[in-house]
């Protein structure tokens, strides 16, 4: 909820890349994840990240985390109609998870 | 691997009865299993946590008497919903955590729930 936050609308050209941002208040989370969802689905992982690490790849997936300003994004290269869902950021402490609101990505051929 | 399935899908109910909603872990075992609220375009809340064998921890404004948890086993967690109003309407979605990886908890497909 309130202490993450990432921006609620994204549209972008199919074959260009995405960049969804989120930033999060807890310095002590321990890690990151990056969760789509799908109309009507539950969510579903698409990565994390450590909190003592910078970057994390997976083939079209880059996660890039800022310890310092608390700043998450989740770049996806190439971005296919496929790709048009709700992308949660969350982080973790103590195994509980607070998410952001979710940005709504939209692909335009 | 790490699948949780959420068992119905899909319910429809009239006010004042009781809705009950499973999850199971289909490939792991799960010591602690979550239940999620979220309402439309709204991000998730987080309900209540589940241990194995023991009572459940309620968030902050959760009724613990309306949202009954039970998780009788490493594989199974349930969620009654009693005297169900229709602002109870709403997509509960579960997670089960373990498997492998970092401790992350790995999501059901949700429930949708209405009540009439």
């Amino acid at each position: 909820g309130e202490d993450v936050e990432q921006s609620l609308f994204l549209s972008v050209r199919e074959g260009d890349s995405s960049v969804i941002n989120c930033t999060y208040t807890d310095s002590s989370s321990t890690y990151l994840y990056w969760y789509k969802q799908e109309p009507g689905a539950g969510l579903q992982l698409l990565t994390y990240i450590f909190s003592n690490m910078d970057m994390k790849q997976d083939q079209r997936l880059t996660v890039l985390l800022n310890k310092k300003d608390k700043h998450l994004s989740l770049r996806i290269a190439d971005t296919q109609t496929g790709d048009s869902a709700i992308y949660f950021c969350a982080e973790r402490v103590d195994y509980k998870l607070s998410f952001g609101a979710g940005t709504t990505v939209t692909v335009r051929a | 691997g790490a699948v949780v399935s959420q068992h119905p899908s899909r319910v429809i109910c009239k006010s004042g009865t009781s809705v009950k909603i499973e999850c199971r872990s289909l490939d792991f075992q799960a010591t602690t299993m979550f239940w999620y609220r979220q309402f439309p375009k709204k991000s998730l809340m987080l309900m209540a946590t589940s241990n194995e064998g023991s009572k459940a921890t309620y968030e902050q404004g959760v009724e613990k008497d309306k949202f009954l948890i039970n998780h009788a086993s490493l594989t199974l967690s349930t969620l009654t919903v009693t005297s169900a109003h229709p602002e109870d309407s709403s997509f509960y979605i579960c997670s089960a955590r373990g498997g492998q990886g970092a401790d992350t908890q790995y999501f059901g497909p949700g429930t949708r729930l209405t009540v009439l």
